[in-house]
């Protein structure tokens, strides 16, 4: 089975700072690995995600993550957020068989001014 | 543009009633799921649907049921409504040839008093 871990709870962070969201994850198998972004009172929307080749994923909103087999990790970075950047971010798995998403519990990133 | 729609974005019902949640996609998407969102637990999956008639149990199936009559259509039923299900639903789809990259509706806000 597989199961996701994200360290942080919240992560606040001022405006034009740097920032990296935590994400491990646990499977015996090869995986998928993606990271969604919820804005206050909307559904999920996708950020990026891993399928295979490069380890260094861009997204959309300047995010990207890298994937770290060895480490089993997936970490969320940007290098300068913006007020608009403040939302739930979730980390998710699932293996090459299956539809089905894995979540973690999310982190919430608040940026300050 | 993709949509995924709910029907409610907020209900409050009493324990005990019956209480359907409808999510409708226009995407012609085969898959389609239905997650509960809580805080500090994530996104956990109730059922999932990979076609029309078919339904499967996710991760917390216990006090719901699920209709799939037309593909576009996936409803989430909860026969006797417990204040314990108090929480925000959010429906997803996802075509059966694309990894991962489930696009969700805006959620549902229960709350059973």
């Amino acid at each position: 089975a597989q199961s996701v871990t994200q360290l942080d709870s919240q992560v606040p962070v001022f405006e034009e700072a740097p920032v990296e969201l935590r994400c491990n994850y646990s499977s015996s198998v090869s995986v998928y690995l993606f990271w969604y972004v919820q804005y206050p009172n909307q559904g999920l929307q996708l950020l990026l995600k891993y399928l295979s080749g490069s380890t260094l994923v861009k997204g959309i909103n300047g995010f990207e993550a890298e994937f770290n087999k060895s480490q089993t990790s997936f970490h969320l970075r940007k290098p300068s957020v913006h007020i608009s950047d403040t939302a739930e971010y979730f980390c998710a798995v699932s293996d090459f068989n299956t539809d089905k998403l894995i979540f973690g519990t999310g982190t919430r990133l608040q940026v300050f001014p | 543009d993709v949509k995924v729609t709910q029907s409610s974005r907020y209900l409050v019902k009493r324990t005990g009633e019956k209480v359907f949640l409808e999510c409708v996609q226009d995407m012609d998407h085969e898959n389609m799921f239905w997650y509960r969102q809580d805080p500090g637990l994530g996104l956990r999956l109730i059922y999932f649907s990979y076609d029309v008639k078919m339904k499967e149990k996710g991760d917390i199936p216990e006090g719901y049921s699920v209709s799939r009559e037309k593909k576009e259509r996936f409803s989430l039923i909860l026969e006797s409504a417990s204040t314990n299900q108090t929480s925000m639903y959010l429906c997803a789809s996802i075509t059966s040839s694309e990894t991962g990259e489930l696009f969700f509706g805006e959620g549902s806000r229960l709350t059973v008093l």
